[in-house]
């Protein structure tokens, strides 16, 4: 079965430093998103891309956060400088797009993100 | 602006029993209304799904989950639980109108005790 592929699992970070998150959505999915989730919360989307364009940022905070699609594929996420407030769970997804709305969402298993 | 709501935090539920978990939500135009689930160290699954058509939709697992749009509501239920059910539910809404966001909920933890 095809899963959204996403690396590193963990990582720990001081504050001030870069970090730098990687997905890679199933085959075929023209959609990805990043999502941000804190403990005891729901995913709140960071941004969305469709193929190598941003459809949503909105919710990304410019100022120290930056997301890339190049080849419309695989995709990086990152934080620089990293402050003790980003500490969370970032989760990547993918969807099929067919101009519609409703397409489940398939997600990864999430890279854990400590901030010391 | 769309929302979602989970009225309750955590529900328990013995196994065999039934169980629902609440969900009810707010959008300018038409729902697409959708339910997932997190295991522990797991991302999210999807269970289901509401587009159109017949209120009840069936899912995954032996879950099923109700679109009532005069309450605005779209619980999840199952006939009997099991133990393996126990996980976080998020229940999830994008509207009908060209936006592109999911909007989820906070979440409701589900226990079911043996």
């Amino acid at each position: 079965e095809a899963e959204v592929a996403q690396s590193p699992r963990y990582k720990i970070t001081e504050k001030s430093q870069a970090v730098a998150f990687w997905c890679d959505p199933i085959s075929g999915h023209a959609t990805l998103y990043w999502y941000r989730q804190i403990l005891g919360q729901g995913p709140e989307l960071l941004v969305q891309f469709q193929d190598e364009s941003v459809v949503d940022d909105s919710q990304l905070p410019k100022d120290r956060f930056s997301a890339e699609r190049l080849k419309g594929v695989d995709s990086t996420l990152k934080i620089q400088p990293a402050e003790l407030g980003d500490s969370a769970m970032y989760l990547c997804a993918s969807s099929l797009s067919s101009g519609t709305n409703y397409n489940e969402q398939f997600f990864g298993p999430g890279t854990r993100l400590t901030v010391l | 602006a769309q929302s979602v709501a989970q009225p309750e935090d955590q529900v328990n539920v013995a196994e065999g029993n039934p169980l629902t978990v609440k969900c009810t939500y707010s959008v300018s135009g038409n729902p697409y209304l959708f339910w997932y689930v997190q295991y522990p160290n797991r991302g999210l699954q999807f269970l289901l799904k509401y587009i159109t058509g017949d209120n009840l939709v069936k899912g995954s697992y032996g879950f099923e989950a109700e679109f009532n749009k005069s309450q605005t509501s779209f619980h999840l239920k199952k006939p009997s639980a099991l133990v393996s059910d126990s996980a976080l539910y998020f229940c999830a809404v994008r509207e009908d109108t060209g936006g592109f966001k999911t909007i989820f909920g906070a979440g409701t933890r589900l226990f079911v005790k043996a």
